[in-house]
């Protein structure tokens, strides 16, 4: 049974930068598409990107390109999400979500429960 | 990028009642690359359609989803209780991996 548990929730200050983790058990991580996708308060969902483990590639949502650095740590079967220069408008839930096809982004069958980022002076 | 435009906003029925929501996309998307999610408050999505219409594992068959190019529907066909929550389309045909701004499914 695939299961993505996620870090704690962060407070940063505007201009700084956050890494969140998602770590997952079950099903072979390598093969999997891990993306991450946010909610900022009250509204909908945004797709920032996603990293394919076995084929060491990302492919980014053009408007996150320059601020996010995905990645992934194959002995530990965890995916990374780091998102600099933050700004207000990037409080939002972030989660990290899988991709039932093997080494393709598509739709996601499996979600962690999400971190709270808080970006505030 | 493809824009997915859900309606309505805000649909209130009644338990045992059918829901019909609306996805249309800004360009076809291809090869009916379009799932569908139910979100609950505080909760992460939960997949409920994929392919367009095909159901994920363990949904429910009072959920349906049909359509194609450019106009997406997600049928539910007699309101539970437990189906009242926000519904979000997303294609996944071309990068980058669009949603739709959701559809509240309210309790009249």
């Amino acid at each position: 049974q695939v299961q993505l548990v996620q870090s704690g929730a962060e407070v940063k200050k505007p201009g700084s930068s956050v890494k969140v983790s998602c770590k997952a058990s079950g099903g072979t991580f390598s093969s999997y598409a891990i993306s991450w996708v946010r909610q900022a308060p009250g509204l909908g969902l945004e797709w920032m990107g996603g990293i394919i483990p076995i084929l060491g590639t990302a492919v980014y949502a053009q408007k996150f390109q320059d601020r996010v650095i995905l990645s992934a740590d194959e002995s530990t079967s965890t995916a990374y999400m780091e998102l600099s220069s933050l700004r207000s408008e990037d409080t939002a839930v972030y989660y990290c979500a899988r991709d039932p096809g093997m080494a393709t982004i598509t739709y996601f069958d499996h979600w962690g429960q999400g971190i709270l980022v808080t970006v505030s002076s | 990028e493809i824009v997915l435009t859900q309606s309505p906003g805000t649909l209130s029925l009644s338990p045992g009642e059918r829901a019909t929501l609306s996805c249309r996309a800004s360009q076809s998307v291809s090869s009916s690359y379009l799932a569908w999610y139910q979100q609950k408050p505080g909760q992460a999505p939960r997949l409920l359609i994929y392919g367009a219409s095909s159901r994920a594992t363990g949904i429910p068959d009072r959920f349906s989803g049909s359509g194609s190019g450019t106009d997406f529907t997600l049928t539910i066909s007699r309101l539970e209780p437990e189906d009242f929550a926000v519904y979000y389309c997303q294609q996944y045909g071309r990068s980058p991996y669009t949603f739709g701004q959701g559809t509240k499914l309210e309790i009249k």
